[in-house]
């Protein structure tokens, strides 16, 4: 079975642009889920999505956003790019209920706003 | 405030030694993850636990839901062990991770 995959894993990207990050899901897998790691913060979470929608959302501005469409497959999305949105952005998928099932993650996007 | 605290921060051990990361919360959960995350950023879940006690090769992971305390033991502890250790809970809707603890093992 073949991973959660991330595209594209780099991206640079200058203040005030936007960018869209996709993430294709394990096959069968209904719930993708988006985190942001940084060196200050650690990891946070952005948000899940299961059956194309939104569940949960963590507490992040309403620059960052994101769909799932109906084969699982998920984007964010974010706008007005700052220097501090920088940062390796995962997603993971799981069976169901995020925290109640094994996660699976991806490699990961590593985001540069010059 | 944290909500989850996680440690040592840091640990190096010589192969061979027996380890214990410590992950402690604030709330009651349902659930809590332990991951790691070698050099170069690629995550992988080592044990979701709800209660008592999950093994899985030379790793153990425990959690006592009265304490608010989880535990990862490696045992006869590898070189390849070295990477980052989380604890992530889940608390409402909101998940909050550990700020990690980085394992070096020497040979």
């Amino acid at each position: 079975k073949a991973g959660v995959t991330q595209t594209p894993r780099y991206l640079i990207k200058t203040r005030g642009q936007q960018v869209t990050l996709s993430c294709s899901p394990i096959s069968g897998h209904r719930s993708v889920s988006w985190y942001q790691q940084t060196p200050g913060q650690g990891l946070q979470f952005l948000f899940e999505y299961f059956s194309e929608t939104q569940r949960n959302k963590g507490n992040f501005p309403g620059r960052f956003s994101g769909r799932q469409f109906s084969n699982s497959r998920s984007e964010m999305n974010v706008s007005t790019l700052e220097l501090g949105d920088s940062a390796l952005y995962l997603c993971a998928s799981s069976l169901d209920w995020t925290f109640s099932y094994e996660q699976y993650f991806g490699p990961g996007t590593r985001l540069t706003v010059t | 405030k944290n909500e989850v605290e996680q440690s040592p921060q840091n640990l190096t051990a010589q192969e061979g030694e027996f380890i214990t990361i410590n992950c402690s919360y604030s709330v009651g959960i349902s659930a809590l993850h332990w991951l790691q995350q070698h050099p170069g950023g690629g995550i992988v879940s080592l044990f979701m636990l709800s209660s008592g006690k999950k093994k899985h090769g030379r790793l153990i992971a425990t959690i006592n839901i009265q304490e608010k305390h989880s535990s990862l033991h490696i045992t006869a502890s590898h070189p390849r062990d070295s990477a980052v250790y989380i604890c992530a809970v889940n608390i409402g809707n909101q998940f909050y991770f550990g700020t990690g603890t980085s394992l070096t093992v020497i040979p």
